[in-house]
This record gives C-alpha cells, structure tokens and sequence, in this order.
C-alpha cells in the first residue's frame, strides 16, 4: 500500500512568487492535515479535511494561504503571494475516517516539501 | 491549551548506551501522548502511543516510553543505542475531540550516536 505522497520534495521560490504543493493521501483515507514546520521550531498545525470539507483551519497564518481538496482525494495548498518567513517543511499526514471503530485514529505522513522563500 | 515541551534540542550518546529523550506536556484533560522518529529524508514514523491503557508504552525499535501523570511526563527510552538510532524524535499530545485528532507538537530532539 503507497503511503502518503507530497509533491515536490524541495521549492526555491522569490518573494513574492506563488507555490502550490500538492499531497496524495493513503487511498481510503477521509481525513488530511496539513502541518507546518518553521525551522528550529516545531511542528504546527495548519488545517484539517474530512473528505472535502474543511474541518479545522484554525492554524492556518494568513489568507496567503489557501487549501483545497476537491473530490476528497489528494489536496493542495497554495501560498500566494509567498513572503520570507513562510519558508519551512511543509507535511501532510492523512488518517482513516471517524467511524473506523478506533479509539484513535493514526495519522501517516508524507516526507514532506521544503520550501524557500528567497 | 494543550503544550509539549522536550528538553534539549541536541542529545549524543554512544553506541550501546542509554537512550533519554525528555517530554512534558500540558493538558487539561487527559492526553492522548506520541513519540515519532523522522530519519533522514522520510516522513514522520510513530514510534509509539499511550491512548489510556497501560502507562509503560512499548514502540517499535526497542523503544519504550512511559506515562507519569504526576509529572505530567512521557520521556523516551531505549536501553541501548544502536547507529540507525541516529534520527530526530518529536514529542507530540492529541486534542481529541470527536474523534480528529489535531497533533500539538514539541521542538523536536536530534539524537546523535557515536561509536
């Protein structure tokens, strides 16, 4: 079974400039997070997906940044107009649908999208 | 709000040591706790979880980690390094709320081992 993917590995981009990066989650899967990680610092919450839904964007910084996941399959996340400190590891992890019958349901995650922002 | 916090941000040990990685964390309710491993150019890998059950969690690896409430604790251990150890570990609590599970993570450990 493919785990989750996340397209592309790396991005060098200039202020200013827009990036969209993409995550396939592990087929099956209704729930996808995006998280964030800003170097030195810790993993942080972007937003959460039930299918296409947004469940949880509470995280996300600004509205430079916009998520879709249309079909419920794979999502995006565009960052438009990209600004310096917006560099960082981007993850995806995805995990099984509420009623999996889990008392907790593991989230997977892909190896993430380093972006830079010069 | 719930927090994680892991002391020291750079641990060494050598090969065949003792492996101690620190993590306390806040939570008004009980905590569902994670210890994940990120090697190089891979994604995160769980390790281990305590979702209520027994307090001495074992992972994989030969890791373990342990739940201590009074010391609002979840240190991992491992009784001795091997070179593939070599890896960032993250410390991480779950606000569980209706079964999704948004992850609060902590600033990551790097372990080193040497021969």
């Amino acid at each position: 079974e493919a785990g989750v993917t996340q397209f592309p590995s790396h991005s060098v981009i200039e202020k200013g400039q827009t990036v969209t990066l993409r995550c396939d989650p592990i087929s099956g899967h209704d729930n996808l997070y995006w998280y964030r990680r800003v170097m030195g610092k810790e993993i942080k919450f972007l937003l959460h997906f039930v299918k296409e839904s947004k469940q949880d964007e509470s995280g996300m910084p600004n509205n430079r940044f916009l998520a879709e996941r249309t079909g419920g399959t794979y999502s995006t996340l565009k960052v438009q107009p990209a600004e310096l400190e917006d560099s960082g590891v981007y993850f995806c992890a995805s995990s099984q649908d509420l009623y999996s019958g889990l008392s907790y349901n593991e989230q997977f995650f892909g190896p993430g999208t380093r972006l830079t922002v010069l | 709000a719930q927090s994680v916090t892991q002391l020291g941000s750079h641990v060494s040990v050598s090969e065949g040591a003792l492996v101690l990685l620190r993590c306390n964390y806040s939570s008004s309710v009980p905590p569902y706790l994670f210890w994940y491993v990120q090697y190089p150019n891979q994604g995160l890998q769980l390790l281990l979880k305590y979702t209520s059950a027994a307090t001495l969690v074992k992972g994989i690896n030969g890791f373990e980690a342990e739940f201590k409430k009074s010391e609002t604790s979840f240190h991992l251990t491992k009784p001795s390094a091997h070179m593939s150890d070599a890896a960032e570990y993250f410390c991480a609590v779950s606000e569980n709320s209706g079964g999704y599970n948004k992850l609060i993570f902590g600033a990551g450990t790097r372990l080193a081992v040497h021969p």
